[in-house]
């Protein structure tokens, strides 16, 4: 079965300081793939997402992920955080050929950014 | 206003009292699916629907049951609830699969005791 993992269930940060949290799936074939974004009280919902093509790809408030086929990782990046980007995030992967009509998911980060 | 709503939002039920969680969205998306969400798991699928009447099994699909008979609905049914499916529910829905953009629902918090 597929899997994604995040390394880190809770971040910590200081407003201005630069952040990366960390995806890797399991899968060796073609992957769609994703970073949703759920701030307090609300839906979840779509940060960025990569299907093919440059494979740094950059998505709302800031944020890019790059695609590192060779490591299977899918990281997402933040030059600056805010206080307003306090929320927990989630990788997601579709793998085509394997399980073509499903999302697998990772565990989630929780970033807490201090003001 | 495009949105995927789920009722209820908060239930409180005892083991083996059948319960539905309903869900609906008004974008005319072909593609449905619910999910659990438990802390330190992320999101597991339940099951998920490409369309009327096509329904089939997630990760996590035992204890639950669902139906899509008409586009816009896409209800999550717990025959015989137990105390491990106490969780946080989300419904999504997406134009043409899981490589579209999801829209998720404000999502349900079952207890069961």
């Amino acid at each position: 079965a597929q899997s994604v993992s995040q390394h880190n269930h809770h971040v910590i940060l200081s407003e201005a300081a630069s952040l990366e949290l960390g995806c890797n799936y399991s899968y060796g074939g073609t992957v769609n793939l994703f970073w949703y974004v759920q701030y307090p009280g609300q839906h979840l919902q779509l940060l960025l997402k990569y299907f093919s093509g440059d494979p740094l790809v950059k998505g709302i408030k800031g944020f890019e992920a790059e695609f590192i086929k060779s490591k299977f990782s899918f990281n997402l990046r933040k030059p600056s955080v805010q206080w307003s980007d306090t929320a927990e995030y989630f990788c997601a992967v579709n793998a085509w050929g394997d399980s073509n009509y499903q999302l697998i998911w990772g565990a989630g980060t929780k970033l807490i950014i201090k003001p | 206003e495009a949105q995927v709503t789920q009722n209820p939002r908060y239930l409180i039920t005892v083991t083996g009292k059948k319960l539905t969680v309903t869900c609906s969205q008004n974008m005319n998306h072909e593609y449905m699916s619910w999910y659990r969400q438990d802390p330190g798991l992320g999101l597991r699928q339940i099951y998920y629907s490409m369309n009327v009447e096509v329904t089939d099994k997630g990760d996590v699909p035992e204890g639950y049951k669902v139906s899509r008979k008409e586009k816009r609905n896409f209800p999550l049914i717990l025959e015989s609830p137990s105390p491990n499916q106490t969780s946080l529910y989300f419904c999504a829905s997406s134009w043409g699969g899981p490589q579209e953009t999801q829209y998720f629902g404000p999502g349900t918090r079952l207890l069961v005791l």
